[in-house]
């Protein structure tokens, strides 16, 4: 069965600060990792997934087959940042995606 | 608002009461997919639709759960005897190709 593992239930870093959101995950198959964000009072939005390989709003991950990770960093944090975020994964098709199989969820802090 | 929509945002019901909430997806989006999520956890997939063919259910989808999409629009998610545990957050969300789009939500409490 498919599983992704989010350790840290809350992390608190300093406005410029570097940001590294831990993901791990297990799965036979092919798959397709994502990042969601939830900000204060909104809906779950995508922010990235590794298939495009771009950097939304300074983050960036990349998916390391061999230590089964998708870790989400940015260099410097913002303020605006403070979220939760949500690593998530689906098994690969290109045309469509089944269901998600999200992680717990890491409620990021950005102080000022 | 071209974003997707549920209804009711909070519903409120008594042990043993039956609800329903529904969900449209944004226009174009051939898949539609429910979740439920609960204080401190992430999303969990419960079932998810291809147009009106439900393709995929998750075992945490007893057989008090089920869910339509008759005309490939529109979803609905019904609870029969609702229990305690039921209460959670139930999430809709649409796709066409593998971005999900989420919506708002409903927030069921059970007394």
């Amino acid at each position: 069965a498919q599983r992704v593992t989010q350790p840290e239930k809350l992390l608190s870093v300093f406005k410029g600060a570097p940001v590294e959101l831990k993901c791990n995950y297990s799965y036979s198959g092919s798959p397709e990792l994502f990042w969601y964000v939830q900000y204060s009072r909104q809906r779950l939005q995508l922010l990235l997934r590794h298939i495009s390989r771009e950097s939304i709003k300074g983050f960036t991950a990349d998916l390391n087959k061999g230590e089964t990770s998708f870790h989400l960093k940015k260099p410097f944090a913002q303020e605006e940042d403070s979220a939760m975020y949500y690593c998530a994964l689906s098994e690969y098709s290109g045309g469509g995606a089944d269901g998600l199989t999200f992680g717990k969820g890491t409620h990021l802090i950005i102080q000022p | 608002d071209t974003g997707v929509s549920q209804d009711p945002r909070h519903k409120i019901t008594k042990r043993g009461q039956n609800v329903t909430f529904r969900c449209d997806p944004i226009s174009e989006h051939n898949r539609l997919y429910w979740y439920r999520q609960t204080l401190g956890q992430g999303p969990e997939f419960l079932t998810y639709f291809q147009n009106e063919a439900q393709l995929e259910k998750s075992r945490l989808l007893s057989d008090r759960f089920s869910a339509e999409r008759p005309k490939g629009s529109f979803s609905t998610l019904e609870i029969q005897r609702t229990e305690q545990g039921d209460s959670a957050m139930y999430l809709c969300a649409s796709s066409l190709r593998s971005e999900q789009f989420f919506g708002p939500g409903t927030r069921l409490t059970v007394l």
